[in-house]
């Protein structure tokens, strides 16, 4: 079946600028995760979905970056006034429900804040 | 979460087994221990998990010591296309975030 989806694969945009990141998770699946890996780093953890609400942001490195799923399925990661440290590989991953349960991942958005 | 340790690198000859050391020392009871790799520029793939008896599936096997301070992942026949950077990650029960560190960077060498 399909897998984790993001949307775009490539974002490039100018220091300031506000970007949207797409995520379509695995059908059927009700947890979806966002992390961020920079450039030789690991991955670090942003923001959990169970269902629409997000119990836990707090991986969001600030107020400028905000997220949203709506109706258990597509969620969306903003950045405002983007900065150049912004500039990472953001992932989506998704499971299904809690539980030590797999986390399958998308192939990610490489966003480069120039 | 815990929090583990692993080497940054490791290299292995191709055909021969890849033995992953991960310390997690902190780790309590209700905390699982994962494997996931990346290989570069693709999202990170799950690879096995287990809580204390020792796990096998057809793409590795996963050694938890006793005391579950320490794990082993172990690649039994290393292929070119194993190398990738391998994380393990300690994770709770409650909460589902994984808190990946910078893993050990895989070389599988012809």
């Amino acid at each position: 079946g399909a897998g984790v989806s993001q949307s775009p694969s490539n974002k490039v945009t100018e220091k300031g600028k506000d970007v949207e990141l797409r995520c379509d998770p695995i059908s059927g699946h009700t947890a979806l995760y966002w992390y961020r890996q920079s450039l030789g780093q690991g991955l670090e953890f942003l923001i959990y979905f169970q269902g629409n609400s997000a119990p836990d942001k707090s991986g969001l490195p600030s107020d400028r970056f905000s997220a949203e799923r709506t109706g258990g399925s597509v969620s969306t990661l903003t950045i405002q006034r983007t900065q150049q440290e912004d500039s990472a590989v953001y992932l989506c991953a998704s499971s299904l429900g809690q539980g030590p349960r797999e986390q399958y991942f998308g192939p990610g958005t490489r966003l480069t804040v120039t | 979460d815990a929090k583990t340790t692993q080497p940054p690198s490791m290299d292995c000859a191709e055909g021969r087994a890849a033995n992953l050391p991960c310390n997690h020392s902190t780790i309590s009871g209700n905390e699982y221990v994962y494997w996931y790799r990346q290989i570069h520029s693709q999202g990170p793939q799950y690879i096995i998990h287990g809580l204390k008896n020792n796990e096998t599936n057809e793409m590795a096997s996963l050694i938890i010591t006793e005391d579950r301070k320490s794990s082993t992942l172990i690649l039994p026949h290393a292929t070119l296309r194993d190398t990738a950077v391998y994380y393990c990650i300690v994770r709770r029960l409650s909460g589902n975030q994984f808190y990946f560190g910078t893993g050990t960077s895989l070389t599988v060498i012809p």
